[in-house]
């Protein structure tokens, strides 16, 4: 089964520090996607990725960067945690085609205070 | 931009009777995916249509395309209290050959016993 891990289910942080939320896959995916969900308001694209080291912005990248040093392994790094980002975060891979479905990870819950 | 609307946004119904929900998009579909995500969990692939009327069924769940694919729905049939969930539609987004993916913001079921 692919497994898409995500490093934290909670996370409490305060504004203005640096946050990282890292996702792990297991299945050799070239894609990887971070969302952010709020009610009413569905999943949103922040940024993905469809190799190492490349990326590319998603609908809402303000505020956002990204990594991907590795194939299984993306991360999504809030440089400067505002109380506006508080909200629920999606991992999701896939392999590189059209058709082809995507893979969400248990997400990451976080607040910033 | 390229969007894809989901109506409705909401719908409460009494275990045993049907629900629907539909997608539709600004834009002809090369094809279209259906995701499920339980209270507290992440989405979960369903289905995918990719065929101009294509109709599939899963069980109580049928799904379809519309001709000009640009429309999709969801069908369940006699609903269940394990059915309750937030159902969302997706289809490709730009550069929709390395599978990104545009998600409709999801129809929130609750299902009475």
């Amino acid at each position: 089964d692919v497994k898409v891990t995500q490093s934290s289910r909670y996370l409490v942080k305060r504004t203005g520090e640096k946050v990282f939320l890292e996702c792990v896959q297991d299945m050799d995916h070239e894609n990887m996607f971070w969302y952010r969900q709020d009610p009413g308001l569905g999943l949103r694209l922040i940024y993905f990725s469809y190799d190492v080291k490349m990326k590319e912005k998603g609908d809402i990248p303000e505020g956002y960067s990204v990594s991907r040093e590795k194939k299984e392994r993306f991360s999504l790094i809030l440089e400067s945690a505002s109380t506006n980002q508080t909200s629920m975060y999606l991992c999701a891979s896939s392999l590189v085609a059209e058709y082809n479905e995507q893979f969400f990870g248990p997400g990451t819950r976080l607040t910033v205070l | 931009g390229q969007q894809v609307m989901q109506i409705p946004q909401y719908q409460h119904v009494q275990e045993g009777e049907d629900f629907t929900t539909y997608c539709n998009s600004s834009t002809t579909l090369s094809n279209i995916q259906w995701y499920k995500q339980r209270p507290g969990g992440h989405p979960v692939f369903l289905i995918q249509l990719v065929k101009s009327g294509e109709v599939k069924k899963q069980k109580r769940l049928t799904f379809q395309f519309g001709e000009a694919k640009k429309n999709s729905s969801l069908h369940i049939t006699a609903t269940q209290t394990t059915d309750v969930g937030t159902y969302f539609c997706a289809g490709p987004g730009y550069g929709g050959s390395q599978g990104n993916l545009i998600f409709g913001k999801g129809t929130k079921l609750s299902v009475k016993p």
